[in-house]
């Protein structure tokens, strides 16, 4: 089977820099995605790496270590927009492509 | 505009009731999904659909059921047997199940029990 873990809470200030660690054990690795959702709201898409690497997406970044199961989704100039929870996904060949989902990490922005 | 639309946004089902909640995608996407979501949990995978009538059991498909006998609709209905049917559930799109593919959410039904 699949298993992800990722911090419950994350709090932190306008402005700031906030990481959210995902590590993940899986038996065909196939890609890490990352997903935003705002209270009460259905998730969207925040980012995707099949490869090792840091992926820019302007405010947002995600980075993952194939060797470590481990990728991690940076979230920069935080706004107060950005409190959502943030759950990250991990898809497996041996499981039919399926989408496996951490119990989210929910941030808080204080101004 | 495109885009997944679910209905009833609220749903309350009493004591041995089945209920049907309604998906519908007009992206042109092949794959559909149900997902179930529990106060600070993720989502957890029901059924999901590559292609029309065709449908495969995900990790808690006891106690649902589902149909696709059109591209652009993928109906869960929450039967009896499923005896904790109160949560949040998710109706999901993607252009296919590839490895990289996004998936595309609906707003989402909310279920209650009486």
């Amino acid at each position: 089977g699949q298993s992800l873990e990722q911090p419950s809470e994350v709090t932190a200030v306008e402005g700031a820099i906030v990481q959210i660690n995902c590590t993940y054990q899986t038996s065909g690795f196939y890609g890490l995605s990352w997903y935003q959702q705002h209270d009460g709201g259905a998730p969207t898409f925040l980012s995707y790496n099949g490869l090792d690497g840091l992926e820019e997406k302007g405010r947002f970044s995600s980075f993952l270590s194939r060797s470590d199961s481990y990728g991690y989704l940076l979230l920069q100039e935080l706004q107060m927009k950005d409190s959502a929870s943030y759950f990250c996904a991990v898809r497996d060949r041996s499981n039919d492509y399926k989408l496996s989902f951490g119990a989210g990490t929910t941030v808080t922005v204080r101004a | 505009d495109g885009g997944i639309t679910q209905s009833p946004k609220y749903l309350f089902r009493k004591e041995g009731q089945n209920v049907t909640l309604s998906c519908e995608q007009n992206l042109n996407h092949d794959a559909m999904y149900w997902y179930r979501q529990d106060p600070g949990q993720g989502l957890r995978l029901i059924y999901y659909s590559q292609i029309v009538n065709d449908f495969q059991k995900g990790d808690i498909a006891e106690g649902y059921s589902v149909s696709r006998e059109k591209k652009e609709s993928f109906p869960l209905t929450v039967t009896s047997a499923q005896k904790n049917p109160t949560a949040f559930y998710l109706c999901a799109s993607s252009i296919g199940r590839g490895g990289s593919e996004t998936q595309y959410f609906g707003p989402g039904t909310r279920l209650l029990v009486l």
